[in-house]
């Protein structure tokens, strides 16, 4: 069964300031997708950013970037010049591209405090 | 684009009583799923469908709740009766489910349950 771990419940950062979130996870497939998921105190869940399993390259969207590191199934996220607004929980999470599954798993979330 | 649409945003009601919760997914995506967000529990995926289809209900915790999905556009999730260790975020979610396994998973608003 796949697991994902998010080891830090809470973190701190100075605004302006870069952020590094960490994400671990278990899997015996080949094929699948990571996510992070942003869920700031107006309780949505936003889609941050996706990695697909099969591209070596690492995903960004602006400030937003993750190390993708497949062997050590290891996927964490940075945050770059933090602004208030990136305050909120952070959940990693994995989706199964081998088979009929549509199933995401969920990390517990890292509850991330951008302070001015 | 509009996205998932949940209504209400917000119930509040007293025990025993039903609350019926209501999801729209984004137009052309076939998978829909009711997740459960507390404290305690975090994250939990209640149900899933697959083109109208129950595909996993395996977290839906009891017979008191139900959900159903009469067309590509809409579903409910209904609890009756309702008891106040039912008070969560009840969140929507949508994605397209093709051959090759799961994929985005675009979530609603949310709809944030009390029962007194």
């Amino acid at each position: 069964a796949q697991t994902v771990t998010q080891s830090q419940p809470e973190m701190s950062v100075q605004e302006a300031e870069t952020v590094t979130l960490s994400c671990t996870y278990d899997t015996s497939e080949n094929n699948y997708y990571l996510f992070w998921y942003k869920q700031p105190p107006s309780r949505q869940m936003i889609l941050v950013i996706r990695q697909e399993a099969y591209k070596q390259q690492n995903a960004t969207e602006n400030r937003f970037s993750v190390n993708f590191q497949k062997a050590a199934k290891s996927f964490s996220l940075k945050i770059s010049d933090s602004q208030l607004g990136d305050t909120a929980m952070y959940f990693c999470a994995f989706i199964s591209r081998s088979g009929a599954t549509n199933k995401l798993i969920f990390g517990t979330g890292t509850l991330l405090a951008v302070q001015p | 684009d509009a996205g998932v649409i949940q209504s209400p945003r917000h119930e509040v009601t007293e025990m025993g009583q039903e609350v019926t919760l209501r999801c729209k997914p984004i137009s052309g995506h076939n998978s829909l799923f009711w997740y459960r967000q507390t404290m305690m529990r975090g994250l939990e995926l209640l149900i899933y469908f697959n083109n109208n289809v129950p595909i996993d209900d395996s977290g839906m915790p009891e017979d008191r709740f139900s959900a159903k999905m009469p067309n590509a556009s809409f579903s409910t999730l209904k609890i009756q009766p309702s008891e106040p260790r039912d008070s969560a975020v009840y969140f929507c979610a949508s994605s397209s489910l093709s051959g090759t396994g799961g994929d985005t998973q675009y979530f609603g608003p949310g709809t944030r349950l009390t029962v007194l």
